[in-house]
């Protein structure tokens, strides 16, 4: 167990609808990374939030936003789905502090299918 | 960060030490190698991390070469539950602040063997 929470493990939507996912990092940790792993692209790095903060994007669409909370817990917002959507969604969380290294760790996903 | 070369995939015979090779020649002087693994679609794990020198741990012993261009992940006694995709990545690890994501590439598919 990694410590890092991500909530629904499993979500079927239909095409043209929005979804949210939520992520709960490791206790302190303050940074928040997602990515996207569908079959033929392998992990994609989609954006980065430090305490609350944007602080590094990937190649995430236009039609998908995140935000990091107060409380450092984060959320995934995908919009006007498509098929193409359908995916592992992983979060994942760093302390962001010397002291305590910079190794990341992964949630266990979020698996989106659109249909 | 620096671009990682890994075979695509290896096979490993239970019992017997699986080594992951994974060539780096462009990394820099303040870039760590990470390696990582998937256990099919489950959240990437962390395995273990070095900058200049040999890293073990409970999992796994990272040797990193002199010259730094090259590693290898060494896993002592392979499982069946070792089948996973192995990732090697280099990376800044900047300190005080936010720290700079992983890339992945497409890793090595390691297949134990019973």
């Amino acid at each position: 167990d990694s410590g890092v929470t991500q909530t629904p493990k499993h979500l079927i939507t239909a095409t043209g609808q929005r979804v949210t996912l939520r992520c709960s990092p490791r206790s302190g940790d303050l940074s928040v990374y997602w990515y996207q792993q569908s079959l033929d692209q392998g992990l994609q790095f989609l954006i980065q939030y430090y305490n609350g903060e944007e602080r590094a994007k990937g190649n995430i669409l236009e039609r998908f936003s995140a935000q990091q909370f107060p409380d450092l817990h984060s959320e995934l917002n995908l919009s006007s789905l498509e098929l193409g959507d359908s995916a592992l969604y992983f979060c994942a969380s760093n302390p962001g502090e010397a002291v305590s290294g910079n190794t990341i760790y992964f949630g266990e996903g979020s698996w989106l299918t659109v249909v | 960060d620096a671009k990682t070369t890994q075979p695509p995939s290896m096979d490993c015979a239970e019992g017997r030490a699986a080594n992951l090779p994974c060539n780096h020649s462009t990394i820099s002087g303040n870039e760590y190698v990470y390696w990582y693994r998937q256990i099919h679609s489950q959240g990437p794990q962390y395995i273990i991390h070095g900058l200049k020198n040999n890293e073990t741990n409970e999992m796994a012993s990272l040797i990193i070469t002199e010259d730094r261009k090259s590693s290898t992940l060494i896993l002592p006694h392979a499982t069946l539950r070792d089948t996973a995709v192995y990732y090697c990545i280099v990376r800044v690890a900047s300190y005080g602040g936010a720290t700079n994501k992983l890339i992945f590439g497409t890793g090595t598919l390691l297949a134990v063997q019973p």
